[in-house]
């Protein structure tokens, strides 16, 4: 299976901050997503992570609020920005191979 | 649109006894589907997937699945329930022609008392 690292795993986040989660993924992967997982919730897809372009978001998403990066294969960055409350989640990073996915441990994010 | 649902929020079961979680989806043409496991506090862990072939697919765990088409259903069984299983499940489904992203049901809290 492929490996996921991701980091930080949690954080304590001011309102108005942003952060910046990172995720790195082994040579197995060819396609990376970022996902959240609201409190008590199943998970829901925030964007395609593009290799070297803008990412793809899906509706209710945006990049102003959901910047991605994706500079080279095996990595990828998503940020927070301007953060509320309501951010407070889990959010996953996947990669995916040619049939499954697979998930870093997820960066647990509390706004206060 | 592919969607996939977890009728049951909770399910109990007595350690020893055999478990089923319960996934149905609604898809167009031949799905791609799978079942992940959630501890606390932790990322998503893979237990098995159907992509084609037998439709009895064996899994991480003593885990094993049965897709039946004519039902819609891909429901993750185990023989005898460990206290260790209790975690959240997250059945998944992907269709050959998407972008290789999931869409995820709601997931079941599995609860094996000892």
């Amino acid at each position: 299976s492929a490996v996921i690292s991701q980091k930080p795993s949690r954080d304590i986040c001011q309102r108005g901050t942003s952060l910046t989660i990172q995720c790195q993924v082994d040579s197995q992967v060819t396609m990376m997503f970022w996902y959240r997982q609201q409190p008590g919730q199943s998970l829901t897809l925030i964007a395609t992570a593009n290799q070297g372009s803008e990412a793809t978001y899906e509706s209710g998403f945006v990049i102003d609020k959901f910047p991605i990066s994706r500079p080279n294969l095996t990595f990828s960055t998503l940020t927070v920005s301007n953060m509320s409350p309501e951010d407070s989640s889990i959010y996953l990073c996947s990669g995916s191979g040619r049939t499954e996915a697979f998930f870093g441990q997820g960066t647990r994010l509390t706004v206060v | 649109a592919q969607s996939v649902a977890q009728p049951e929020d909770q399910v109990n079961v007595a350690e020893g006894n055999p478990l089923t979680v319960k996934c149905t989806y609604s898809v167009s043409g031949n799905p791609y589907l799978f079942w992940y496991v959630q501890y606390p506090n932790r990322g998503l862990q893979f237990l098995l997937k159907y992509i084609t072939g037998d439709n009895l697919v064996k899994g991480s765990y003593g885990f094993e699945a049965e897709f039946n088409k004519s039902q819609t259903s891909f429901h993750l069984k185990k023989p005898s329930a460990l206290v260790s299983d209790s975690a959240l499940y997250f059945c998944a489904v992907r269709y050959p022609g998407s972008a290789r992203q999931l869409t995820f049901g709601s997931g079941t809290q599995l609860t094996v008392l000892p």
